[in-house]
């Protein structure tokens, strides 16, 4: 399918475990973004990456781990998941064109007990 | 931090209405985005104004730009129920690398 996938949609885990969360996009973008999302802050911003190989810290990295060692797949890992870290997670990308406009994932839904 | 901040926070009215959601922000801006939330999924972008421009039009939508006040407008005319959802203003800033910081959001209800 074209366009920008997350899975899964929906995520369960424990304290102490480790999680990975997929994103993968088909329009072979360079900049992809991994923000999450709580009530009453919007979206922030935890990893970016503007080509393979290329990543950088958000506003909000601590706690969690990316690497992009293909343009198409920017996989988000919470190394050891906390409770703070249950949110709504989306994968963003964006070309390297004139248009700046970020083409969003569906979300993933993270719960940890 | 945030940079952008909408207002109001909350906003409902009936179809056929105008529905105008205000952003401001706090520092230096290439561009500044609109994105839709509908529940539950994803954010679509909506339009972009670049710091240079004071209003762009698309279709029902209407932004607007003032960068002495760090502020912006979205205005939907002529509202549908189908525009019930989350808008959000995500601020681009020089040598950002296309990062977006995005405020918390305005949550529009249409009512039919």
């Amino acid at each position: 399918d074209a366009g920008i996938t997350q899975s899964p949609r929906y995520k369960i885990t424990e304290t102490g475990r480790q999680v990975t969360l997929m994103c993968h996009q088909t329009w072979s973008h360079s900049y992809m973004f991994w923000y999450r999302q709580d009530l009453g802050h919007g979206l922030r911003l935890i990893y970016y990456s503007a080509a393979a190989d290329i990543t950088d810290k958000g506003e909000v990295p601590d706690g969690y781990v990316v690497s992009r060692s293909k343009t198409e797949n920017f996989p988000l890992t919470l190394e050891s998941a906390t409770r703070s870290q249950t949110s709504v997670y989306f994968c963003a990308s964006s070309d390297s064109g004139t248009k700046n406009e970020q083409f969003f994932g569906p979300g993933t839904r993270l719960t940890v007990l | 931090s945030q940079q952008g901040e909408e207002d109001p926070q909350a906003l409902s009215i009936q179809e056929g209405e105008n529905a105008t959601m205000n952003c401001s922000y706090k520092t230096s801006i290439n561009n500044l985005q609109w994105y839709r939330q509908n529940s539950g999924r994803g954010l679509v972008h909506l339009i972009l104004i670049r710091s240079n421009e004071r209003e762009k039009h698309s279709g029902r939508l209407r932004v607007t730009l003032d960068t002495s006040k760090k502020s912006s407008s979205l205005l939907i005319t002529a509202s549908r129920a189908a525009d019930t959802a989350s808008y959000f203003c995500a601020t681009g800033e020089p040598g950002s690398a296309r990062q977006l910081t995005f405020g918390s959001g305005t949550q529009l209800t249409v009512l039919p």
